[in-house]
């Protein structure tokens, strides 16, 4: 236990749905961020909130859409998917908005997404 | 362009064996480097930290060295033991240290 808890833990959907992943850290961290991890890819770094200001998107497509509404609860907003967006999902925390970089990130177990 | 290369092919030694998994990258300047390791289906789970002003770093069985100047760092399993068996990441800061981009990790199969 990680004590960041990522919901559901398996989703499938059609291109047209609409979904939303969710995550909560019970760290008491500021800092929260996605990433995807594709098969034989490496993580991919998609949003970074710092105390629930978006600071970071790394060239995401529109169809994702993040939410923060505090800094224990993190969103991602699926809505028109392609296939390709197939993927294991990650949420992560840190006590700072650093990135991660001094200090360790704290991930949750994923959200396995599949787009049919 | 920036590149952060682990071996992409699966390490297989014997139990009880040492593991060595090497970390390469280029065009970075980073100011910590830190090893994850990774079970199937799981999220990433924070091993060791190693900063620039650092050689070497030490936790158990794991030790850590960083070579700014061959840029290049390895990490090391001592008395290994298939519950060691995981893929293992480096990710590296960005010159800022604001930002950490991973490594696509190394598969270890320990073997009994």
């Amino acid at each position: 236990e990680t004590g960041v808890t990522q919901t559901p833990r398996h989703l499938v959907m059609g291109m047209t749905n609409k979904k939303s992943l969710k995550c909560e850290q019970h760290l008491g961290h500021n800092a929260m961020y996605w990433y995807k991890q594709s098969a034989k890819k490496p993580l991919e770094l998609m949003f970074v909130y710092n105390f629930k200001e978006q600071t970071e998107n790394n060239s995401v497509p529109s169809r994702f859409s993040p939410e923060c509404p505090n800094s224990s609860h993190l969103f991602l907003h699926l809505h028109t998917l392609q296939p390709e967006d197939s993927a294991l999902y990650l949420c992560a925390s840190s006590p700072t908005g650093s990135g991660g970089a001094t200090g360790e990130l704290f991930f949750g177990e994923g959200s396995r997404l599949t787009v049919l | 362009s920036q590149k952060i290369e682990q071996n992409s092919e699966a390490l297989n030694i014997q139990e009880g064996k040492t593991a060595t998994l090497t970390c390469n990258y280029t065009n970075y300047s980073p100011a910590y480097l830190q090893w994850y390791r990774q079970d199937p289906g799981r999220g990433p789970v924070f091993l060791l930290l190693i900063r620039e002003n650092e050689k070497e770093k030490r936790k158990e069985r794991l030790k850590v060295t960083f070579d700014t100047t061959l840029k290049q760092s390895l990490f090391h399993i001592t008395a290994s033991q298939p519950a060691d068996s995981a893929t293992y990441l480096c990710a590296l800061s960005n010159n800022a240290g604001n930002m950490l981009t991973f490594g696509g990790g190394t598969r270890l199969m320990v073997k009994p």
